[in-house]
């Protein structure tokens, strides 16, 4: 199975900035794709999912480049509740499709 | 009530003993997964069940040996383990097994192995 890639960062802004993670994938044939936001000591829990013709959910817009194997998120307006370390998930197929976790990219959001 | 529960929240063990995580989830899904996350690597998934039977088994050693009773529980025994298996345990849930779908994941289980 191949692997999923993501910067762990930590990307350190300020509160209202604007700030974009990218997550690469190795498999063309990867399907559904998401983000999962997890706090320190805590479970993930999903974000949001990732669509072909990309999704908005307030200040959280998340899109997909198939061409370039890419699934971004772009946070707008940070506030300092964001700080979390973000995951992103691509399914792969292996016989039926298997959920794999990128490394996660961790945000602080300073005041 | 959250979706999905584990027990214990925190666990230490000697090398020796014989411990069982416990997962339960209220969601009505069929599919449920035990994960393992690590320090600064990525979440590791173990073992799938769909309808209470294995699908999935990512080359685990032997000494964890998962039990899916019903679709609603998970339990992962443990024994004679070592103190690289000390990590995060992660219980998590989805409506189907192998369709891509979102998962749902209970609070963790953190093993300490001594």
């Amino acid at each position: 199975r191949k692997e999923v890639e993501q910067d762990p960062g930590p990307f350190n802004v300020p509160e209202g900035a604007t700030v974009a993670f990218n997550c690469t994938y190795s498999n063309s044939a990867s399907q559904s794709f998401f983000w999962y936001r997890q706090d320190c000591r805590k479970e993930p829990k999903l974000l949001m999912s990732v669509y072909s013709s990309g999704n908005e959910d307030g200040r959280f817009t998340a899109q997909l480049n198939r061409a370039s194997q890419y699934i971004s998120l772009l946070i707008r307006d940070s506030k300092l509740s964001d700080s979390a370390t973000y995951l992103c998930v691509v399914n792969e197929p292996g016989g039926s499709y298997i959920p794999t976790f990128g490394r996660g990219t961790s945000l602080i959001v300073h005041p | 009530e959250t979706g999905v529960t584990q027990t214990p929240r925190h666990l230490v063990m000697g090398m020796t003993n014989k411990k069982s995580l416990k997962c339960e989830q209220h969601l009505g899904h069929n599919a449920m997964y035990w994960y393992k996350q690590s320090a600064k690597k990525p979440l590791e998934l173990m073992f799938v069940y769909s309808l209470e039977e294995r699908v999935e088994n990512n080359s685990v050693p032997s000494r964890f040996s998962p039990e899916c009773p019903n679709s609603s529980h998970l339990f992962l025994h443990l024994h004679t383990l070592q103190p690289e298996d000390s990590a995060l345990y992660l219980c998590a849930s989805s409506q189907e097994a192998g369709r891509g779908e979102k998962l749902f994941f209970g609070s963790g289980t953190q093993l300490s192995v001594l």
